[in-house]
């Protein structure tokens, strides 16, 4: 199994420019999450979504959106670029919630560095 | 005052010593706590979970205190591959939401 992957490992765009960054997990887990990881900060959570078709916004969702038109993928969307967005993004994928501490269990992709001119 | 803070550090140890990390959290429906792991310029990974009795795995011990709000990781005989982040994350139940903490670093030390 691959786990969670993530594509691009990096990537550098100019302010206005817009992209999108792909998730895919192969656990047939139902959870998926998008962070975003700031030096001196913990994760944060930008969006998530606990099933195919469903998505909802995390605490920092503004200036992003997000997919989840198949169980095993996940996608962040960029619309506009800015340098505020700077950041490593990691996504994470978990069997389910508040069912026990084994399930609730996040796993990571190796994370995608974000460069914003 | 942050949701989960954790001491930023970081922790010089010598190889072999014993090093404690501790953890707050405000929320006092919390429902489950997890310690991960985090190198550097890499993804976190589960380290444990810390289970209401405190539970043990090799080296590593995890406590909760849920009257006083506070979860511990404790390393004995500290390894140079123990170098790393260690993240304090907890799951409020009620809907979802994990917080994690900013991260304790460790460097142990030939």
């Amino acid at each position: 199994n691959a786990g969670v992957t993530q594509t691009p490992k990096f990537r550098v765009l100019k302010t206005g420019q817009s992209m999108t960054l792909l998730c895919a997990q192969d656990m047939n887990h139902e959870y998926m999450y998008w962070y975003r990881q700031d030096p001196g900060m913990g994760l944060r959570l930008i969006h998530y979504s606990v099933g195919e078709g469903t998505t909802a916004k995390g605490e920092v969702p503004d200036g992003y959106n997000v997919s989840r038109l198949k169980k095993q993928n996940f996608l962040l969307g960029l619309e506009s670029a800015a340098p505020s967005q700077t950041s490593v993004y990691f996504c994470a994928s978990s069997f389910s919630l508040a069912a026990g501490e084994d399930e609730e269990t996040q796993y990571f992709g190796p994370g995608t560095r974000l460069l914003v001119l | 005052r942050k949701e989960v803070e954790q001491d930023p550090g970081p922790f010089n140890v010598p190889e072999g010593a014993t090093v404690a990390f501790n953890c707050t959290y405000s929320n006092s429906a919390s429902q489950s706590f997890f310690w991960y792991r985090q190198d550097c310029r890499k993804e976190p990974k589960l380290l444990m979970s810390v289970y209401s009795s405190g539970n043990e795995d090799g080296r590593f011990t995890a406590q909760l205190n849920r009257a006083s709000q506070y979860i511990s990781l404790l390393i004995r005989d500290s390894k140079l591959s123990d170098s790393a982040t260690y993240l304090c994350v907890v799951n409020i139940g009620g809907g979802f939401k994990t917080i994690f903490g900013a991260g304790t670093r460790l460097f142990v030390k030939a």
